[in-house]
């Protein structure tokens, strides 16, 4: 069974620093780009950023609202994945779900339960 | 940046065709895809690649795009349907992902 597991979603004040992780099972992490997307509580899905696989140099991309600030990696031989957040802001505060990608990874085929992050003083 | 609009909201009684739309410049030409979220859960993907459906999803959910919409329909819809469904694109130019702002699906 395919499955992707947030973690490390705990209360943070602003400007501080924190790393989720994710673990997959079920498949191959390293064939996959994994996608992090967050949704604030009561709104809708955002997407926040992912990370290509080696064939395609682990290349990332960012959504304009936490570009500069937030850092995806991963480690495929431990099929893990993380999103380095800094510098966080009170509506950084959501739940963060990691993704893996559909076959022409224009579309989020599997999708993790969630970890929720809260960023308050 | 690109951007998805959808309706707020969407009513049907059941037995009856729900249709949501999703609104964007030439979307015709991008490829849409649609999530199911119930509350307290994870997105579910009901349809990708404009019209097709993951294996387990119900036939009764379809999708079609043509100029600036694009549209999912569940048909004979039942009480479980109810939930806020999201469109989705990728934006070639920025390499983006955008999701339109959902339709929360009201089963009465």
């Amino acid at each position: 069974e395919v499955q992707l597991v947030e973690s490390g979603g705990v209360l943070v004040q602003p400007g501080g620093s924190l790393k989720l992780s994710c673990a997959v099972s079920g498949f191959t992490l390293s064939g996959s780009g994994v996608h992090w997307v967050r949704q604030a509580s009561g709104k809708g899905l955002e997407w926040v950023g992912r990370i290509r696989n080696k064939v395609h140099n682990y290349g990332t991309t960012y959504a304009p609202s936490v570009k500069g600030r937030f850092s995806i990696s991963r480690d495929d031989s431990e099929n893990m994945a993380y999103l380095q957040m800094s510098s966080l802001k009170t509506e950084d505060t959501a739940v963060y779900y990691c993704a893996r990608p559909g076959g022409s990874e224009q579309w989020l085929m599997t999708w993790g339960q969630g970890t929720l992050v809260t960023v308050s003083s | 940046s690109y951007v998805l609009t959808q309706p707020p909201s969407v009513s049907v009684a059941p037995g009856q065709t729900a249709t949501i739309i999703c609104g964007g410049n030439n979307i015709g030409s991008k490829s849409v895809h649609w999530y199911q979220q119930k509350p307290g859960q994870a997105p579910v993907v009901v349809v990708y690649e404009d019209s097709d459906r993951p294996s387990g999803i119900s036939e009764r959910f379809s999708g079609s795009s043509s100029g600036s919409t694009a549209t999912l329909t569940i048909t004979r819809v039942e009480a479980g349907d109810e939930a806020d469904y999201y469109c989705q694109v990728w934006d070639s130019g920025s390499d983006h992902w955008v999701f339109g702002g959902g339709t929360r699906l009201t089963v009465l």
